[in-house]
């Protein structure tokens, strides 16, 4: 069973905010939540993660929910560059499973 | 700052010939991870590797077998290759597996078998 649901395909103008939203309703305590990227065939790359604070980065910030149930992944000022598919992943002490995230397209 | 390392990057076999695939950690990572990601699909997992021992399994056929060395670094054989092996390798590591640990992904060895 999927732990994630997130939109299989999202647009964003360059230049403006790209929200990416991920729904982890069934979330356990001791379980993180990740996010990584990847760009056309290139190995995932890490952006950031959280336990139950909003995180930022040099990359993104991570809106996790009071209830821990839902997160939003926020790239500020989206460039062409970061067109990728976006993977929201739930894990505690397992390794990564990837789901199937959403597709970003960044248009100028 | 150093990566994960694959090698080689790009393998062409033949149906039924063996591969070994190779992934050097990040400096004083002692965890490794395996990938399999076939044409338009997600990662899979397939197997990973703590301080030497292997510590979780994942849908790796029986005709594949891993290991990890003294030196942290990890090989995949891949025996018997079938046409549906060809897919995106990719190998990860991470300093320990505790949830609250990233993990980084080297650039992916491309199998192709014939």
């Amino acid at each position: 069973d999927a732990k994630t649901t997130q939109p299989p395909s999202m647009d964003c103008a360059e230049g403006r905010a790209a929200n990416l939203p991920c729904n982890h309703s069934t979330i356990s305590g001791n379980e993180y939540v990740y996010w990584y990227r990847q760009i056309h065939s290139q190995g995932p790359q890490y952006i950031i993660h959280g336990l139950k604070n909003n995180e930022t980065n040099e990359m993104a910030s991570l809106i996790i929910t009071e209830d821990r149930k839902s997160s939003t992944l926020i790239l500020p000022h989206a460039t062409l560059r970061d067109t990728a598919v976006y993977y929201c992943i739930v894990t505690g002490n397992t390794p990564l499973v990837f789901g199937k995230g959403t597709r970003l397209s960044v248009i100028a | 700052a150093a990566g994960v390392i694959q090698s080689p990057r790009h393998l062409i076999k033949e149906k039924r010939e063996t591969a070994t695939l190779k992934c050097y950690p990040i400096p004083r990572h002692d965890t490794v991870y395996w990938y399999q990601q076939g044409p338009g699909q997600d990662p899979q997992f397939l197997i990973s590797f703590y301080e030497k021992m292997q510590s979780d399994k994942g849908s790796i056929p029986d005709r594949f077998s891993a290991q990890q060395f003294s030196d942290y670094h990890s090989e995949l054989n891949m025996s018997s290759l079938e046409l549906g092996d060809s897919a995106l390798y990719f190998c990860a590591s991470s300093w320990g597996i505790r949830p609250n640990t990233e993990a980084f992904f080297g650039q992916g060895t491309r199998l192709t078998v014939v």
